[in-house]
């Protein structure tokens, strides 16, 4: 069965930090990867999808189909990265996500 | 810029009694979807809607469940009989096509009591 495990429900770091939000799945098929952000009092967002292979507001994250981890990184963390992260695996066509638990981050000042 | 909207924002309803979430896709998408949100918890997919049917449900959405396009402009989701395990968060998502991105809508928070 497919899932996604995001093992931190919260992440604290200091602004100018790195920032790692880890993300994990199970799938045996070829999935599919997001990472949806929700800042406070706003809608879910995507902010970057694996097939895209983009970086999104300094945020990048790559498959490691070995590892099955979707892991979302940004070398430097701003106050304006606070927020709830999401990772979801679709695993066909017609945006059936699968979302993880959310990881909130905390960007300290 | 076009946004999915979901209205109420916060429906209160006595367990056993019917209620109707409505949203408001954005004009051109074709997809629709319900997604809900039980409280510290994850965000569960419900449904899929295109081309006025179901195209994919989950276990959730079982016979008290159900969904309608009733005007080519609104998308609803009725819940027959509600229990107190329904109260949750609600988002209605819409996308162009089934590989583009959702949009989501601002949710509409399910208190049975």
């Amino acid at each position: 069965a497919q899932r996604v495990t995001q093992p931190e429900k919260l992440l604290s770091v200091f602004k100018g930090a790195p920032v790692e939000l880890k993300c994990n799945y199970s799938y045996s098929g070829s999935p599919e990867l997001f990472w949806y952000v929700q800042y406070s009092r706003q809608r879910l967002q995507l902010l970057l999808r694996h097939i895209s292979r983009e970086s999104i507001k300094g945020f990048t994250a790559d498959l490691n189909k070995g590892e099955t981890s979707f892991h979302l990184k940004k070398p430097f963390a701003q106050e304006e990265d606070s927020a709830m992260y999401y990772c979801a695996l679709s695993v066909s066509t017609g945006n059936q996500f699968y979302f993880g638990t959310g990881t909130s981050l905390t960007v300290i000042p | 810029e076009p946004e999915v909207t979901q209205t109420p924002s916060h429906q209160v309803t006595q367990m056993g009694q019917e209620v109707i979430l409505r949203c408001v896709p954005i004009s051109n998408h074709l997809y629709f979807y319900w997604y809900r949100q039980i409280l510290g918890q994850k965000v569960e997919f419900l449904v899929s809607f295109y081309n006025n049917e179901i195209s994919e449900k989950s276990e959730i959405f079982d016979d008290q469940f159900s969904v309608e396009r009733p005007d080519g402009s609104n998308f609803t989701l009725k819940i027959r009989s509600t229990k107190l395990e329904d109260s949750a968060m609600y988002f209605c998502a819409s996308a162009r096509d089934s590989i583009t991105e959702a949009f989501f809508g601002q949710g509409t928070r399910l208190t049975v009591v």
